[in-house]
């Protein structure tokens, strides 16, 4: 079967560094996608991955292992506002999206 | 730009009764997917569709159906509601159906009873 795991919740301080991980076991990969979901709302895109190494976009930044089946988001300088979860989501040999359950990260002062 | 919208917010509605979900894109994406969401799981993939005029079964179709009648318009139907079906829908949209980013309407928040 096809499975992602990410921690359930995380807690982090205003200021500082998190990493979220994320291990995956897919029929096939074409990428590995980062999204972020306030509560209430609809997820929307921070980053996508489908080569090697790190990805660095402002405060955001993802990694991936493609050998490892494993990724990982970093968010630098924390701010109240990235309290939210954080979805990954593999695209399969068929092109669709497996999500995991998301990481619901807490930020406190 | 819109994006996608869907409609309505939300809905309560009662068991064994018939229900579309309305979701409509204005970026002229070719591919366009529902989702549900529930909690402690990810996102699901219901029924998707890589282009107007063609359809394909999700991860959890049973009790759904869809139509892509043009570009725009995809609706969710459900034909007889259980109360299982009580979840967020997500519609969402793509340029492709490959590697494109999907990008997301707000939801629609469906309480079966």
């Amino acid at each position: 079967g096809q499975n992602i795991d990410q921690p359930t919740e995380m807690t982090a301080t205003e200021g500082a560094i998190v990493q979220i991980n994320c291990t995956y076991q897919t029929s096939g990969f074409n990428g590995l996608f980062w999204y972020q979901q306030h509560a209430g709302e609809a997820p929307t895109f921070l980053s996508y991955n489908v080569l090697d190494g790190l990805e660095e976009k402002g405060r955001f930044s993802s990694f991936l292992s493609r050998s490892k089946g494993y990724s990982y988001l970093l968010l630098k300088e924390l701010q109240m506002k990235d309290s939210a979860s954080y979805l990954c989501a593999v695209l399969d040999s068929n092109y669709q999206l497996i999500w995991g359950a998301g990481t619901k990260l807490i930020i406190k002062p | 730009t819109a994006g996608i919208t869907q409609a309505p917010t939300s809905q309560i509605l009662a068991a064994g009764r018939s229900m579309t979900l309305r979701c409509t894109q204005d970026m002229r994406h070719n591919a366009m997917y529902w989702y549900r969401q529930d909690l402690g799981l990810g996102l699901r993939l219901i029924h998707y569709s890589n282009t107007a005029g063609t359809t394909g079964k999700g991860e959890v179709p049973d009790g759904y159906s869809v139509s892509r009648a043009n570009t725009d318009d995809f609706p969710l139907t459900l034909a007889s509601a259980v109360p299982s079906q009580t979840s967020v829908y997500f519609c969402a949209s793509s340029r492709s159906g490959s590697t494109d980013t999907q990008y997301f309407g707000p939801g629609t928040r469906l309480t079966v009873l």
